[in-house]
């Protein structure tokens, strides 16, 4: 059974730095991209980006180029998402998505991970 | 980027109701466009891609059509584990873009 499954709720302050994770499991993990979308809610779903696992890829939609690093540990089948320098701006739910083998919609999804920065 | 839009925002339904949601385009996605369901405190579900492929285990209640930049999803008798916000994806053009959900609620 495939699954996705994340890093718990956290709560940081504007200017701190964090690393989320996506941790893969029942499929070959090198084998299909990893995404991450953000969602505020009310604002709806946006694909911030996604990498492959395979040879640590990434691609990042040009409006949060610069602004997240994704990367992947293939030694534990798992996906990052990392802040240097948190907004406000950046509280949201962020979910990490499976993307369908050779396709660009999403398969499976984790449960997502409940970002607030706030001081 | 492709913008995608969805409506109605919010629908009031009853169980056994057909209902119809509809996603459009800012231009044509030919009929690469997905379908997610997402209920409270869930993540996303996929229900259907290239327009009206149902995902496996997806209920045949679920179908979905169009092309270009008009497209639908239709649930035909509404059941209590389909109220949930639903999204359209288009995955025609870089970057993937998503429509702003609409929320089916009981009426």
């Amino acid at each position: 059974e495939v699954q996705l499954v994340q890093s718990g709720a956290e709560v940081k302050k504007p200017g701190e730095s964090l690393k989320i994770s996506c941790q893969a499991s029942g499929y070959s993990f090198t084998s299909q991209w990893i995404a991450w979308v953000r969602h505020i809610p009310g604002k709806g779903l946006e694909w911030m980006g996604a990498i492959h696992p395979g040879d640590s890829d990434p691609r990042y939609n040009p409006s949060f180029q610069g602004q997240v690093t994704m990367s992947v540990d293939r030694s534990i089948n798992t996906a990052y998402l990392q802040w240097r320098s948190l907004r406000a701006s950046d509280t949201a739910i962020y979910y990490c998505a499976r993307q369908f083998s050779g396709h660009y919609f999403f398969d499976y999804w984790g449960l997502g991970i409940l970002v607030t920065v706030s001081s | 980027d492709i913008q995608m839009t969805q409506s109605p925002s919010t629908l009031s339904a009853s169980v056994g109701d057909r209902v119809t949601i509809t996603c459009r385009a800012s231009q044509s996605i030919s009929r690469w466009l997905a379908w997610y369901q997402q209920r409270p405190g869930k993540a996303p579900k996929l229900l259907i891609y290239e327009t009206s492929t149902l995902e496996g285990g997806v209920p045949s209640r679920f179908s979905g059509t169009g092309s270009g930049t008009e497209f639908t999803l239709t649930i035909t008798s509404l059941q209590p584990d389909d109220f949930a916000t639903y999204y359209c994806q288009q995955y025609h053009t870089y970057v993937w873009t998503f429509g702003p959900g609409t929320k089916v609620e009981i009426k």
